[in-house]
């Protein structure tokens, strides 16, 4: 059973749009959130993270949103690019768990020029 | 810089073989895992290590080894290898210090088939 699901195999979307990556996680025990970016050929990349305490952190275009009482992330990339078409990994650890790491099963972003 | 380099790309091996993926760092960091990435299951955590000699197992260890006898370097080892271990292997780093709000690094990745 998947702690952590990205239910969107795929997305597309129009240059210039906004890109929104959802990530839903049943372990109450996680209290830290990562995004990783996977290009083809090419080891996933950390893009950005969120701390339980937090509901939202942004980074440039990136901003990732946090929200506990429905155990669900989301990853807003604005304005989207063709360079963001990438596979997009959502990852969360769980404070007994130590050095682990759980990933979803990735959301595919295809952006259009 | 972190550099995560993975011995091979591409590899192709035949059911029964033993196979070794080599995953070797250049950061001097503690922790060091071996994933598996196949398609709509994302990534699944095999083995990591929390520094020489140490190792635990992950998600899904069967069929699977691993060595680290220097820091550097984290091997995984298919005992006898079969079909189903046909994947798209990456290896990650994470320093110690500061450990709980360290990303992992990941290596480029390799991709094994087993015929």
């Amino acid at each position: 059973d998947q702690q952590v699901k990205q239910n969107s195999p795929s997305l597309s979307v129009q240059e210039g749009r906004i890109s929104i990556l959802n990530c839903d996680y049943t372990n109450s025990m996680f209290d830290y959130f990562l995004w990783y970016k996977k290009y083809p050929a090419e080891g996933p990349t950390f893009l950005i993270s969120i701390s339980s305490i937090k509901d939202k952190n942004e980074d440039g275009r990136f901003t990732v949103f946090l929200n506990k009482s429905a155990k669900h992330l989301s990853l807003h990339i604005v304005p989207s690019q063709p360079g963001d078409s990438a596979v997009y990994f959502c990852a969360a650890r769980a404070n007994n768990a130590g050095n682990m790491l759980t990933f979803g099963g990735g959301t595919r972003l295809m952006v259009k020029p | 810089d972190v550099k995560v380099t993975q011995s091979s790309r591409y590899l192709v091996k035949r059911t029964g073989e033993k196979v070794f993926l080599e995953c070797v760092q250049d950061m001097d960091h503690e922790n060091m895992f071996w994933y598996r990435q196949d398609p709509g299951l994302g990534l699944r955590l095999i083995y990591f290590s929390y520094d020489v000699k140490m190792k635990e197992k992950g998600d899904i260890p069967e069929g699977y080894s691993v060595s680290r006898e220097k820091k550097e370097r984290f091997s995984l080892i298919l005992e006898s290898a079969s079909t189903n271990q046909t994947s798209m292997y990456l290896c990650a780093t994470r320093p110690l210090q500061g450990a709980a709000r360290q990303p992992q690094h990941f290596g480029d990745g390799t991709r094994l088939s087993i015929l």
